[in-house]
């Protein structure tokens, strides 16, 4: 089974703080992804990478970044945590290709305070 | 990007078949039907997938109008289980990203 996991399932940081989200695949996925999920917003796409080194704002990129040194792992990093960024985060990978499918992890839940 | 339209929420008894709904007028040639569902607490999940012809999987059916601006995914059997959020989305060729509109709840009545 194609497992994507994140580090952690609950996060609790503090405003100002740097924070990295970790998210690791297993099947050798070229595209990974980072969304936010949030009640009434929905799924909202903040980076995604094609491969090793290579990355792509998304719709929301503000006040995030991303790193992908390994093809397995893609990091998001909140550069300095503010409360607006208390959510749901969710990573996906998946092959190249328009008709493969996405694989995501369970998700973290990041509170801001 | 092309859009889609689907309705907010659907009730359904248990055992009985669920059609949900999904409409995407703007379709292009190349773009592929894609549905995801995400049930309470976890990540989405990819249910099935079409680009003219009817799909059928061991979760669900997807039936594609001839002119290709709606879709219908069919849970032939809904159990509780089914209970989640479903999205239908449209892939151009490529790395192009999944795009979540907001779904349909779905609720399984026992």
């Amino acid at each position: 089974d194609v497992k994507v996991t994140q580090s952690s399932r609950y996060l609790v940081k503090r405003t100002g703080e740097k924070v990295f989200l970790e998210c690791v695949q297993d099947m050798d996925h070229e595209n990974m992804f980072w969304y936010r999920q949030d009640p009434g917003l929905g799924l909202r796409l903040i980076y995604f990478s094609y491969d090793v080194k290579m990355k792509e704002k998304g719709d929301i990129p503000e006040g995030y970044s991303v790193s992908r040194e390994k093809k397995e792992r893609f990091s998001l990093i909140l550069e300095s945590a503010s409360t607006n960024q208390t959510s749901m985060y969710l990573c996906a990978s998946r092959l190249t290709g328009h008709i493969t499918e996405a694989f995501f992890g369970q998700g973290t839940r990041l509170t801001v305070v | 990007d092309a859009k889609t339209t689907q309705p907010n929420s659907m009730e359904s008894n248990e055992e009985e078949p669920v059609h949900l709904p999904c409409n995407h007028s703007t379709i292009s040639g190349t773009d592929y039907i894609h549905w995801y569902r995400q049930l309470p607490s976890q990540g989405p999940e990819y249910v099935i997938h079409g680009l003219t012809s009817n799909v059928n999987n061991r979760m669900a059916s997807l039936a594609i109008a001839e002119d290709r601006k709606s879709s219908t995914l069919i849970l032939h059997r809904a159990t509780l289980r089914d209970a989640a959020v479903y999205y239908c989305i449209l892939r151009r060729s490529g790395n192009t990203p999944l795009v979540f509109g907001k779904g349909t709840r779905l609720s399984v009545i026992a």
